[in-house]
C-alpha cells in the first residue's frame, strides 16, 4: 500500500546542470501537486497537475522550471540551469479528487536538492 | 493575500503534559484547514482536516478547532509523549483555489521524557 513515492531522495547538481525530480502518486490518485520548502521557510505551492494537464502553475517560477504529469508514468519537475537559490526540499503530494473536494493531500518524503 | 502564522516557533514540554499549538490566518474565506506533522528529513503526515463548515475534529489524543471569525485554529495534544516530537504545520486552502495550500512556518515541538 505505497504512498507518494519521490525519487531521488537527495540530488546534488552543479550550477548550470539540469535537475529532474520524479513523483509517483498514490495508486488511483490522478491529481498531483508540487511544493517547495526553502531553508528556514515554510512550504510554498508551485504547481497542480492532473493527468496530462497543468491546472494551476501560479506558484512556479516562469523561467527554468517546468512540470508534467503524463498519461503513463510519474510526474516530473524539471529545473534547467540550476542556481544555488534552487537548493531546497521539493515535496510532491497527490489526491484522488481535485478542487472542490475536502479529501486530504498525501505527501511524499521529498527530494532534497543541493546545488553546488 | 492569505498569511498564516504559527506561534510559538518552538515549544518544549515534559512528557504527559497537555499542550496547545496555535495557528492564525488573515483571510476567513477558507475552504478547509489541515494540520500536518513533519518529522526531520521526512514528508508531511496529515493529522486532521477541518472543513470550513466544521468547528472541530478529533483523532485519538488530537483535537483541532477552527474559528473562522477570529481567524484562529488550535491543535490540542493530550498526554504528550516523546514520539509526538516533530514540527507541526497548519495549512489552509482558500475558497476558489481549494488545492493550493498556504502553510504556516510551523511549531517545532519537543516532548522531553
Amino acid at each position: 500500500n505505497a504512498g507518494v513515492m519521490q525519487n531521488p531522495r537527495h540530488l546534488v547538481r552543479r550550477r548550470g546542470q539540469e535537475a529532474r525530480l520524479r513523483c509517483s502518486p498514490v495508486k488511483g490518485h490522478s491529481h498531483v501537486y508540487w511544493y517547495r520548502q526553502l531553508p528556514e521557510e515554510g512550504l510554498k505551492f508551485m504547481v497542480y497537475l492532473q493527468k496530462e494537464n497543468i491546472i494551476d502553475e501560479s506558484g512556479m517560477p516562469k523561467e527554468r522550471f517546468s512540470a508534467e504529469f503524463p498519461k503513463e508514468g510519474p510526474s516530473i519537475l524539471r529545473i534547467q540551469q540550476v542556481v544555488r537559490g534552487d537548493s531546497a526540499a521539493y515535496f510532491c503530494a497527490s489526491s484522488r479528487q481535485g478542487s472542490g473536494y475536502n479529501s486530504p493531500l498525501h505527501f511524499g518524503n521529498g527530494t532534497r536538492l543541493t546545488v553546488t | 493575500k492569505q498569511e498564516v502564522t504559527q506561534i510559538p516557533a518552538a515549544l518544549s514540554v515534559p512528557e504527559g503534559e497537555n499542550l496547545v499549538l496555535n495557528c492564525s490566518f488573515t483571510d476567513s474565506a477558507i475552504y478547509n484547514l489541515q494540520w500536518f506533522r513533519q518529522d526531520p528529513g521526512k514528508g508531511l503526515t496529515s493529522l486532521l482536516l477541518i472543513q470550513s463548515s466544521q468547528r472541530e475534529q478529533t483523532s485519538g489524543r488530537l483535537n483541532a478547532s477552527l474559528d473562522k471569525s477570529s481567524g484562529r485554529s488550535t491543535l490540542y495534544i493530550a498526554a504528550s509523549q516523546p514520539g509526538d516530537s516533530a514540527t507541526y504545520l497548519c495549512a489552509l486552502s482558500l475558497s476558489g483555489s481549494a488545492r493550493q495550500l498556504t502553510f504556516g512556518s510551523g511549531t517545532q515541538l519537543t516532548v522531553l521524557p
